[in-house]
């Protein structure tokens, strides 16, 4: 059955450092990759939206790179900043079939 | 101007009554989704209709109904609540499919004793 996993359930990072988060897929051929936030008490909120034949996407201090080998996509924020505390998940698909995984909690700490 | 409304925010309910939570987009997209997220954050695809037509439909228990009047509204009718169904329940919107982003409404706490 399909499976996605995000690297881990929480993530600590001082101010300034880059944050990598990772998620795997495994019994799945995605036809792209998309990374939301949520915030606490709210909906996700989409960043950026990378397909099986592109390798990588830049938005801001925000980079994502899609590997259909590994079946990966790792997921930076540079120069992070306390604000960029949330949880990060990734949602995979063909079509509109999604399946996001469970997500990792990251804290920006000062 | 809110993009993806849902109401009520907040549902507190008791085992076997039925209840119905309404979403409404003002983005002029053409595709609504119903997504529930359990305690444990796992965010599952409930529905998902395009054009008022269902083409999503994961394996949900038949009390839950979707209904659509218009592109703009999905409203999820959920009968003889079940303990189990304590969840948040968040409505999405998109335009076309493909992979275009969704947007997230605030989401409906509800809760079951």
């Amino acid at each position: 059955s399909q499976k996605i996993e995000q690297n881990s359930e929480a993530l600590n990072i001082q101010e300034g450092k880059t944050a990598t988060l990772t998620c795997n897929y495994t019994n799945y051929s995605p036809a792209y990759l998309q990374w939301y936030r949520q915030d606490p008490g709210r909906g996700p909120v989409f960043l950026l939206l990378i397909r099986e034949n592109e390798k990588e996407k830049r938005k801001e201090r925000l980079k994502v790179t899609f590997d259909t080998t590994l079946k990966q996509s790792l997921f930076h924020i540079t120069a992070s900043q306390p604000a960029d505390s949330a949880t990060y998940l990734c949602a995979l698909g063909p079509g509109q079939n999604f399946v996001f995984g469970p997500g990792t909690r990251l804290s920006v700490l000062p | 101007d809110t993009a993806v409304s849902q109401t009520p925010k907040y549902l507190v309910t008791q085992m076997g009554n039925d209840k119905s939570i309404k979403c409404e987009q003002n983005l002029g997209h053409d595709t609504m989704y119903w997504y529930k997220q359990d305690s444990k954050k796992f965010l599952k695809i409930m529905f998902s209709y395009n054009n008022k037509e269902l083409i999503i439909n994961e394996t949900v228990p038949n009390r839950f109904s979707p209904k659509s009047p218009d592109k703009a509204h999905l409203n999820l009718h959920i009968n003889s609540l079940e303990l189990g169904d304590s969840a948040v329940y968040f409505c999405a919107s998109s335009q076309g499919r493909g992979g275009n982003e969704q947007f997230f409404g605030p989401g409906t706490r509800l809760t079951v004793l």
